[in-house]
């Protein structure tokens, strides 16, 4: 099993939909969970935190279910910007290293 | 604010010549530091990583070494690159407040 999985998509869906993205991972001992949000050719760029009770931050939302292992973003009113990979992001709890295990992404494609 | 630089933007390289890839960090001391690689259609696969100079934790076996000879710079290097080398090489670092990471603009490498 794969420490950090996403549905790799794409996601094609028109401006304005609301699309959610799934992310399961495989370290019950893990404590720090975040989205990333990737363009094309470029860094990945944090896009927010995901926080026990669930975050919201403009037309984004995140939730974690500590007890499923699972992790979701919801993007309401998708515009063209929208269109990106987003990666799923997971720490793997060992003191002072602050390592990360990236998911391979889900890829976003807002049409007009 | 913290900023990372790395150079070059883009490379090509032979089969079989050295490389040598830098990062370096303003606007923080004593940072965590880390290489990453993203083959073509792939995820962030971590390198290495570092929590001080002199210090380098190898993530996975392969041809490339890193260094770290001063507080904020870090350097990827291999002796003898491969066709397999080829990919999108970040560098970051890791946040002290919330445990995540912000990536520099990364070298495109490609090995013909």
């Amino acid at each position: 099993r794969k420490e950090v999985e996403q549905d790799p998509g794409p996601f094609n869906v028109p401006e304005g939909a609301t699309v959610a993205f799934n992310c399961t991972y495989s370290n019950s001992a893990s404590q720090s969970f975040f989205w990333y949000r990737q363009d094309c050719r470029k860094e990945p760029k944090l896009l927010m935190s995901v926080y026990s009770s669930g975050n919201e931050d403009g037309r984004f939302t995140a939730q974690l279910n500590r007890a499923s292992q699972y992790i979701s973003l919801l993007i309401r009113d998708s515009k063209l910007s929208d269109s990106a990979t987003y990666l799923c992001v997971v720490n793997i709890p060992v003191i002072t290293t602050g390592k990360l295990i990236f998911g391979q992404g889900t890829t976003l494609q807002v049409k007009p | 604010s913290q900023t990372i630089h790395q150079w070059p933007a883009t490379l090509v390289q032979p089969v079989g010549s050295p490389l040598s890839l830098e990062c370096t960090v303003e606007g923080t001391s004593n940072p965590n530091l880390y290489w990453y690689r993203q083959a073509a259609g792939r995820g962030l696969q971590l390198l290495f990583y570092s929590v001080g100079i002199g210090q380098i934790s190898s993530e996975v076996p392969q041809n490339l070494s890193a260094s770290r000879p001063q507080d904020r710079q870090f350097i990827l290097s291999s002796k003898k690159l491969l066709l397999s080398d080829s990919g999108f090489y970040l560098c970051a670092i890791l946040s002290r407040f919330y445990n995540e990471q912000f990536f520099g603009p990364g070298t495109r490498l490609t090995v013909l």
